[in-house]
């Protein structure tokens, strides 16, 4: 199985600050890679895949880069909506299709 | 628009078997595949398994093999995910999820809005 190791696992900002989240995968997965944002008591919402390409509707405040093992999700410009728990997910094989443990971005 | 809609919170005691469905309206329910998610209070996202809407296919995680039943109806466009004997570490927090195909390298586009399953004797 292919493991996603996120870090950090906790991070306290502030509005405005510039956030970067990073995901390792074991081994290679090229760029399929997805990244998603949820909220308490909500299901997630797709952010990015291929690894850089937004979704739809997704503010341009995200983006995402990386390929084979190393990844990252930047925030440019942290809102107050964006107070949130981040996932990476690898796309490459399986089963099974694992997710990082998750990033909580907290109000500092 | 484009949804998926689950059914409600179930509790069930250790043993027993719980079936959560999944109902998709706004798009042809046949050209994608459903994945199932859950999680446990307080932690991380686990995949479940994935099924094909077109023709039935499945894929499961090998943790789950042997318990979990996923299945669809199309004439409903509704997905279902059976999980058997039951046991506490299953309570979670079950979500349907549409992949988005080729276009979007198999992300995950459209979730449910979860459902709630309590195991607890």
């Amino acid at each position: 199985d292919i493991q996603l190791t996120q870090s950090p696992s906790f991070l306290s900002a502030s509005v405005g600050d510039r956030v970067t989240i990073t995901c390792r995968a074991s081994q290679g997965i090229s760029s399929y890679l997805a990244w998603y944002q949820q909220k308490p008591g909500k299901a997630p919402k797709l952010l990015i895949y291929a690894a850089s390409t937004l979704q739809s509707g997704v503010p341009s405040r995200f983006s995402g880069s990386g390929s084979g093992t190393e990844f990252t999700l930047t925030i440019s410009s942290l809102q107050p909506e964006d107070f949130a728990t981040y996932y990476c997910q690898q796309l490459n094989s399986y089963p099974p299709l694992t997710f990082g443990g998750g990033t909580k971005v907290e109000i500092k | 628009q484009v949804q998926l809609v689950q059914s409600g919170a179930e509790v069930k005691k250790p043993g027993a078997s719980v079936k959560v469905s999944c109902k998709a309206s706004g798009y042809t329910f046949t050209s994608y595949g459903i994945s199932w998610v859950r999680q446990a209070p307080g932690q991380g996202l686990e995949w479940m398994g994935w099924i094909s809407a077109y023709n039935g296919n499945t894929n499961y995680a090998q943790k789950l093999q042997g318990r979990v039943t996923m299945t669809t109806d199309t004439s409903t466009s509704t997905a279902y995910m059976e999980l058997r004997s039951l046991r506490s570490d299953d309570t979670a927090v079950y979500y349907c999820a549409r992949e988005g195909g080729l276009l979007l390298s198999g992300a995950f586009d459209i979730w449910g809005q979860g459902t709630m399953v309590t195991v607890s004797s």
